[in-house]
């Protein structure tokens, strides 16, 4: 069955520093995958999405994310976080047929100090 | 573009009354919406899958009696949650996505249901 980890539930980042957020997926053939992000109270904002091609993908906000088939991982990337990058951030990926749902992560919740 | 809104945005309740949310594509056609439902700090649960003109599809453990979908339109989807109880309070979101694009789902904003 496919399923998606987030490792991470927390993680802690000063202002400027590089960030990465890491996701491993389980499914047998070529999946889509996603990144989102929500703010609190928010509903879910799509950062980047890989169906294929480029394994280098970039995304708004400058968020990057690079899909590495031998790891089954699609890490989200940012190389200097701003204050407002501090939120939650979702790694998802479909699940194929029917109406193709997506299946989440547990989520990564970002926190940025000043 | 493909922008989705949920009405309203936060509701309370009594306990046994019904609550209709309402879930909106505003600048695509949305064959196809779905229904979240997500508990303070943890993942999105889907509820269940809803076509255009057909009945909606719910996930296992999602009682379709309580949470009433309906999708009569390509951009108006609702959620009724019917009888509702304090174990029901809870964030719902929605999401739909383009025909002939089935592959992306835009979020609405959630709304924040509490009921006393």
């Amino acid at each position: 069955a496919q399923s998606v980890t987030q490792p991470d539930i927390h993680i802690t980042v000063s202002e400027g520093a590089s960030l990465e957020l890491r996701c491993n997926y389980s499914y047998g053939a070529t999946p889509y995958l996603f990144w989102y992000v929500q703010s609190p109270g928010q509903g879910l904002q799509l950062l980047l999405k890989y169906f294929s091609g480029d394994t280098l993908v970039q995304g708004i906000k400058g968020f990057e994310a690079e899909f590495k088939r031998s790891q089954s991982s699609f890490n989200l990337r940012k190389p200097s976080v701003h204050w407002s990058d501090a939120a939650e951030y979702f790694c998802a990926v479909v699940r194929r047929g029917g109406y193709n749902k997506l299946i989440f992560g547990a989520g990564t919740r970002l926190a940025v100090h000043p | 573009g493909a922008v989705v809104s949920q009405h309203p945005s936060r509701v309370i309740c009594k306990s046994g009354t019904s609550v209709k949310i309402e879930c909106r594509s505003l600048d695509f056609q949305a064959t196809t919406m779905f229904w979240y439902r997500q508990f303070p700090k943890q993942s999105l649960m889907l509820m269940a899958t809803s076509n255009e003109g057909s009945k909606a599809t719910y996930e296992q453990g999602v009682e379709k009696d309580k949470f009433l979908i309906n999708h009569a339109s390509l951009t108006l989807s609702t959620l009724t949650v019917t009888s509702a109880h304090p174990e029901d309070s809870s964030f719902y979101i929605c999401s739909g996505t383009e025909t002939g694009a089935t592959d992306t789902q835009y979020f609405g904003p959630g709304t924040r249901l509490t009921v006393l």
